[in-house]
């Protein structure tokens, strides 16, 4: 079978940094993404990883590793603006989008 | 402004009636899909289109109808809508299926009492 899990809710600090986890389970696997959803908003795509490794975009960084079905997405210097749910989906062997809960990022002065 | 516009943002419905979600994108998008998403579960693809033309179903279709007759427009129909579908409802689309990059719209939240 297929699954996804990640945390629900984590509290960070503003200029903090921050480690949301995402693990996932699958039998055929064609990338994973991470999106940023606001509250009452649509999700807005942050990251997209295929290959092993870190991939760098300015504050936020995102982690892959295929052979332990674990991805993370790492938030630096956190700014009030970063509080916001995130969205962990791993793309299938159809290329269908299985998408995590969301973990709710609370940031607090 | 390019992006996808859905409509209505927002609609409270009685069970048993008909309701069309509209969805469209000026982007040339060929691939374009609806999601529901409810609180402590991920977004779950009710019915996607690759293509004009063409559509298949999600994770959750009952209950629901698309169509695709042309690039730009996807709409979504609940033909008699019950309680349990009661959700915010996502479009989406992607330049094409496969490996890319999502664009939604800004959701239509609906309540069937």
């Amino acid at each position: 079978g297929q699954n996804i899990d990640q945390p629900t809710e984590m509290t960070a600090t503003e200029g903090a940094i921050v480690q949301i986890n995402c693990t996932y389970q699958t039998s055929g696997f064609n990338g994973l993404f991470w999106y940023q959803q606001h509250a009452g908003e649509a999700p807005t795509f942050l990251s997209y990883n295929v290959l092993d490794g870190l991939e760098e975009k300015g504050r936020f960084s995102s982690f892959l590793s295929r052979s332990k079905g674990y991805s993370y997405l790492l938030l630096k210097e956190l700014q009030m603006k970063d509080s916001a749910s995130y969205l962990c989906a791993f793309m299938d062997s159809n290329y269908q989008l299985i998408w995590g809960a969301g973990t709710k990022l609370i940031i607090k002065p | 402004i390019a992006g996808i516009t859905q409509a209505p943002t927002s609609q409270i419905l009685a069970a048993g009636r008909r309701m069309t979600l509209r969805c469209t994108q000026d982007m040339r998008h060929n691939a374009m899909y609806w999601y529901r998403q409810d609180l402590g579960l991920g977004l779950r693809l009710i019915h996607y289109s690759n293509t004009a033309g063409t559509t298949g179903k999600g994770e959750v279709p009952d209950g629901y109808s698309v169509s695709r007759a042309n690039t730009d427009d996807f709409p979504l129909t609940l033909a008699s809508a019950v309680p349990s579908q009661t959700s915010v409802y996502f479009c989406a689309s992607s330049v094409g299926a496969g490996a890319n990059v999502l664009t939604f719209g800004a959701g239509s939240r609906l309540t069937v009492l």
